[in-house]
């Protein structure tokens, strides 16, 4: 069966600190990648997703970027963290092909900027 | 790009009550019509789906319908429980990426 990794599972950085969150999907190969962010009490907001190695989309410009450095890992980047960078990181995958459309969530990284 | 709208934004219903959440979505061409229970501190869990040939699935007390022609979808939850409590997310799905409606908050009343 496949499971996801997300690491760490909380994070306290300052303002202006780097940011490296990873991703790892087991059991599965070629997976569509995804990293969303869910400010407090709010919605889901996709930020980059990825249909293969080395291939990023980006839905939202920001300070963030993303990398897909192997088959089954995704990895959110950060030069300078700001205060609205702040909230609940949630990586997910779905299978290539027909299996495509049901995605599956991490189990999130908390990060508080302050 | 798709957009998907989602009401109520919040919902209270007493044990036992039936809950309806509702959403629209923008895209003829989406396809693909999951929802998601997210509880409080955890992650969003796919709780049931339904593809664009299919009209209604149901799953024990939980069921979706779906009218292509007037581009929206529905979530009934019957008999609730206290564990129904959580936050209910729909999307859509088009061009490999998910549009999350905004949620709607379901608190379940002993």
């Amino acid at each position: 069966s496949q499971t996801i990794h997300q690491w760490p599972a909380t994070l306290v950085q300052p303002v202006g600190s780097p940011l490296s969150l990873e991703c790892t999907v087991e059991g599965t190969s070629n997976p569509n990648l995804y990293w969303y962010r869910q400010a407090a009490g709010r919605g889901l907001q996709l930020l980059f997703y990825s249909v293969g190695i080395g291939q990023i989309s980006s839905e939202v410009p920001q300070n963030l970027s993303a990398s897909r450095p192997q088959d089954r890992q995704f990895i959110l980047s950060s030069k300078k963290l700001l205060l609205s960078d702040s909230g609940f990181y949630l990586c997910a995958w779905s299978g290539g092909g027909a299996s495509a459309y049901e995605q599956y969530f991490g189990p999130g990284t908390r990060l508080t900027v302050t | 790009g798709e957009n998907v709208e989602q009401h109520p934004s919040t919902l209270s219903v007493q044990e036992g009550d039936s809950a309806v959440i509702k959403c629209t979505y923008s895209d003829s061409a989406s396809n693909y019509f999951p929802w998601y229970k997210q509880e409080l501190g955890k992650r969003p869990q796919l709780i049931i789906d339904i593809r664009s040939n299919v009209g209604e699935k149901k799953d024990q007390r939980i069921a979706v319908t779906l009218n292509k022609t007037a581009k929206h979808f529905s979530l009934h939850i019957t008999e609730t429980q206290p564990e129904d409590s959580a936050v209910y997310f729909c999307a859509a799905y088009g061009d490999y990426k998910l549009s999350f409606g905004a949620g709607t908050t379901v608190t379940v009343r002993a």
